[in-house]
């Protein structure tokens, strides 16, 4: 079975900069988490889709952050414009729908904003 | 809001020693989640405990969640240098699906 593929691996901007990260979740999971982790952190949740709806987003930078998952399946995430204090591992993890499902995390992309 | 706490932040520790970190939350959880992230990786998932008092081992590592479901510990006895990594736990609150991270523990293991 495939994991969470996600991309790029590693991104450098500068700050005002534009940027957007891709994930594919692994078949079949209904359900779809972009988590930021800064260095030394856990990992926190910035937005939660169940199929192609959001179910959580109250961490999400809204004016700044936004994200789609249009058909159900793979996702983006955007920062637009970035500023330094973004630069952290974004992390896209999928499950099965159910809070008690495991979660299981791809490899992330490691933003830098210079 | 939710808030998960662990302790200790860093443990360094000789091969062979025993390790616990500690997570403990500030309001009552409907599970708790354990995930080790090596350095430069992802988490993996370890375990998740849902009862109350529920203990479960794998090989050398036992979780534990306590009896008022605010608190879990992750025990490694006789540590090996593949135990390297950030420990962390997550739990989720009422109905939600939301894992709220602790900040880790990062354990590092001398040879």
């Amino acid at each position: 079975e495939a994991g969470v593929a996600q991309s790029p691996r590693y991104k450098i901007i500068e700050k005002r900069q534009s940027v957007a990260f891709w994930c594919n979740p692994i078949s079949g999971h209904a359900t779809l988490y972009w988590y930021q982790q800064i260095l030394g952190q856990g990992p926190k949740l910035l937005i939660q889709f169940q199929n192609n709806g959001v179910v959580d987003d109250s961490q999400l930078p809204k004016d700044r952050f936004s994200a789609e998952r249009l058909k159900g399946v793979d996702s983006t995430l955007k920062i637009q414009p970035a500023k330094l204090e973004d630069s952290a591992v974004y992390l896209c993890a999928s499950s099965k729908s159910g809070r008690l499902n495991i979660q299981y995390f791809g490899a992330g992309t490691r933003l830098s904003v210079l | 809001g939710q808030q998960v706490m662990q302790i200790p932040q860093y443990q360094h520790v000789q091969e062979g020693e025993d390790f616990t970190t500690y997570c403990n939350s500030s309001t009552t959880l409907s599970n708790i989640q354990w995930y080790k992230q090596r350095p430069g990786g992802h988490p993996v998932f370890l375990i998740q405990l849902v009862k109350s008092g529920e203990v479960k081992k794998q090989k050398r590592l036992t979780f534990q969640f306590g009896e008022a479901k605010k608190n879990s510990s992750l025990h490694i006895t006789a540590t090996q240098t593949t135990d390297v990594g950030t420990y962390f736990c997550g739990g989720t609150q009422g109905g939600s699906e939301k894992l709220v991270f602790g900040k880790g523990t990062k354990l590092t293991v001398n040879p």
